[in-house]
């Protein structure tokens, strides 16, 4: 158990709806990322969130938004589904504290996963 | 731009045995971290060992080390006594930049499925 968790486990949903995915980070952790797996895009990068606020961006929709909540868990919300968005959506989080950003070694601890199925 | 790639998507070992699995690495940022991670078929993504540009020496984890030629930009990871839950997807993954440059974010191979047999 990674300390990380994420609900809903499972997620199926018909084209054109909205969903949100939620994640709370480990105990202390401030950065939450989130990342995509799917058959033909393999795992991506989407979105990373440090302590509420936004740090950088990867292949993330326009469709798809995030936030991290002053709690630190952290929301991925994705509207107007399509079938291609079906995929196994992880969030990670790392880094306990400010002066852990300056060690190399970041490890990130991956949650177990929503598995989001467009119907 | 940065770029990983695990060239064999399947790979067999038998029980007991060591196995290789390949990642090749492309950047240009002298500070780089690279990571393995294993994904059995529950779907979770289980962090293995990591090896800082940086390092003098191989990363080691048990059974897992990383035999690392930053020359040739390869990190690959070698498995010993392979056992039958070592089955599983395993992915390389980068992410550049140390310190304060360092988002965190990472770059991912395409996996190599690893079938372990009895």
């Amino acid at each position: 158990d990674s300390g990380v968790t994420q609900t809903p486990k499972h997620l199926i949903t018909a084209t054109g709806q909205r969903v949100t995915l939620r994640c709370s980070p480990r105990s202390g952790d401030l950065s939450v990322y989130w990342y995509q797996q799917s058959l033909d895009q393999g795992l991506q990068f989407l979105i990373q969130y440090y302590n509420g606020e936004e740090r950088a961006k990867g292949n993330i929709l326009e469709r798809f938004s995030a936030q991290q909540f002053p709690d630190l868990h952290s929301e991925l919300n994705l509207s107007s589904l399509e079938l291609g968005d079906s995929a196994l959506y992880f969030c990670a989080s790392s880094a306990p504290d400010a002066a852990e950003q300056v060690r190399d070694y970041n490890e990130q601890f991956f949650g177990p996963g929503t598995r989001l199925t467009v119907l | 731009a940065q770029k990983i790639t695990q060239t064999q998507p399947g790979m067999f070992v038998q029980e007991k045995e060591a196995v290789t699995l390949d990642c090749t690495y492309d950047t240009s940022d002298p500070s780089y971290g690279l990571f393995w991670y294993k994904q059995p078929s529950s779907g979770e993504m289980i962090f293995l060992i990591y090896q800082g540009s940086y390092d003098q020496q191989n990363a080691t984890e048990g059974r897992y080390s990383l035999n690392f030629q930053k020359a040739r930009k390869s990190a690959n990871l070698v498995i010993s006594a392979s056992q039958l839950g070592d089955s599983a997807m395993y992915f390389c993954a980068m992410r550049e930049g140390l310190g304060s440059s360092n988002t965190g974010k990472l770059i991912f191979g395409q996996g190599t499925t690893l079938q372990v047999k009895p």
